[in-house]
């Protein structure tokens, strides 16, 4: 099955310490992006990478940080500079150059405590 | 930058009503207009979507129409199931420069059975 994985779906860490979501997918797009949703809140752009070993920040970078060493992989890292780490993590891909469905995996909540 | 606004924030209709969320965005580069369904700790999945060279488009019980010059466009479902429940979320791109998706805040609706 194609697709967009995330791992794991719930994740709790202690004040203080830095955390590695996963995102892979099979579907051989060349975009992949990191959104964060709040109750209640659209989604908001966290950051993006239009090919290998090149990302973007979006809207809300600061605290996070990204790799994309390989196309199929996204992970992102939520660091105790993030102040208010606790959300639900959506991570996306879509094929370039001309936009069509982005497909979201299935999210992280995370919980810090 | 990009923003998407999104009204109401929430909807609540009989089953077999009709049901019209708007919104409207800021950047008339924006020329991508997906419509995504999100159901309660899932992802967004897609349920229709326009391009910038299209007033209008139809799917069964749903359309989405678009107005370029008020910048404004519109999911409008009939005959609502309680089904479609779920919160509801506009967005927009462009083919050039950051080609992210920018979303509105979300509809919930609630169906009525």
């Amino acid at each position: 099955d194609g697709g967009i994985t995330q791992s794991p779906k719930y994740l709790f860490r202690k004040e203080g310490q830095n955390v590695t979501l996963s995102c892979e997918q099979n579907l051989n797009h060349d975009a992949m992006y990191w959104y964060r949703q709040d109750p209640g809140q659209g989604l908001r752009l966290i950051y993006y990478s239009q090919i290998v070993n090149d990302f973007q920040k979006g809207d809300i970078a600061e605290g996070y940080s990204v790799s994309r060493e390989k196309k199929e992989s996204f992970p992102l890292t939520v660091t105790s500079a993030q102040k208010n780490p606790t959300a639900f993590y959506l991570c996306a891909s879509s094929p370039l150059p001309r936009n069509t469905e982005a497909f979201f995996g299935q999210g992280t909540r995370l919980t810090v405590v | 930058g990009e923003n998407v606004e999104q009204h109401p924030s929430t909807l609540s209709v009989q089953e077999g009503d009709s049901a019209v969320i708007k919104c409207t965005y800021s950047d008339s580069a924006s020329n991508y207009f997906p419509w995504y369904k999100q159901e309660l700790g899932k992802g967004p999945q897609l349920i229709i979507d326009i391009r910038s060279n299209v007033g209008e488009k139809k799917d069964q019980r749903i359309a989405v129409t678009l107005n370029k010059t008020a910048k404004h466009f519109s999911l409008h479902i009939t005959e609502t199931q309680p089904e479609d429940s779920a919160v509801y979320f506009c967005a927009d791109t462009m083919d050039t420069g950051r080609r992210a998706l920018t979303f509105g805040s979300g509809t919930r609706l609630q169906v009525q059975p």
